[in-house]
């Protein structure tokens, strides 16, 4: 079975850019988790949908920060406008059921 | 919300070591995971350990909810097995998963 998939794997780009990240997950997983890992603030939970519903976004940085997942099989979560502290490694998780997580490889985006 | 403490944060190890890692969660968890983020980034699943003791190879984890602790044992150390190791916890509800800051592990040739 294929894992959860994520895209781009790394971005680069300019201050105030729209950055969009991409996720696929397992199939047949009903709960879909987006994290962000940063040195200064560890493995963060920023968004998870249960059913493809947005069940707790209270980790969600700012406004600047939206997810969406439209079907059981995609996922975004877009940044707009992007700044530098922003730069970090942003995961998608899925699960099938509670607590037991499986990840993507992860998006690295650099924010100059 | 809950409070995840892992330690030691970091770990030095010859190869062939065994090791103890330990993950204290400051209230009571119905799921708790351990991962091994190795040195090119990816997570990978462990163990899925809400109680119990399981083993898997070289690797074995015991958790031991009522005194809300859960111990990561690594015998025979690898270099492969260098990277961070995450406890990850969640409660009542379940979806909510929260992350230890890790132990992080060299183990030397």
């Amino acid at each position: 079975d294929a894992g959860v998939i994520q895209s781009p794997r790394h971005e680069v780009t300019e201050m105030g850019q729209e950055v969009t990240l991409r996720c696929k997950p397992i199939s047949g997983h009903n709960s879909l988790f987006w994290y962000r890992q940063t040195m200064m603030r560890g493995l963060e939970l920023l968004i998870y949908f249960n059913n493809n519903v947005p069940i707790d976004d209270s980790g969600m940085p700012e406004d600047r920060f939206s997810a969406k997942m439209p079907n059981a099989s995609f996922s975004t979560l877009k940044i707009q406008p992007s700044e530098p502290r922003d730069s970090a490694v942003y995961f998608c998780a899925s699960s099938r059921q509670p607590g037991e997580l499986f990840f993507g490889e992860g998006s690295r985006l650099t924010v100059l | 919300g809950i409070q995840v403490e892992q330690s030691p944060p970091d770990l030095i190890l010859q190869e062939g070591a065994n090791s103890t890692l330990r993950c204290n969660f400051s209230d009571s968890v119905n799921n708790l995971q351990w991962f091994h983020q190795n040195p090119w980034g990816q997570l990978i699943n462990l163990f899925y350990i809400p109680s119990g003791t399981k083993q898997n190879g070289r690797l074995s984890a015991t958790t031991v909810a009522t005194e809300r602790y859960s111990l990561l044992y690594i015998s025979s150390s690898q270099t492969t097995d260098s990277g961070v190791y995450f406890c990850a916890v969640s409660n009542t509800g379940g979806f909510k998963t929260i992350f230890g800051a890790g132990t992080r592990l060299f183990v030397k040739a």
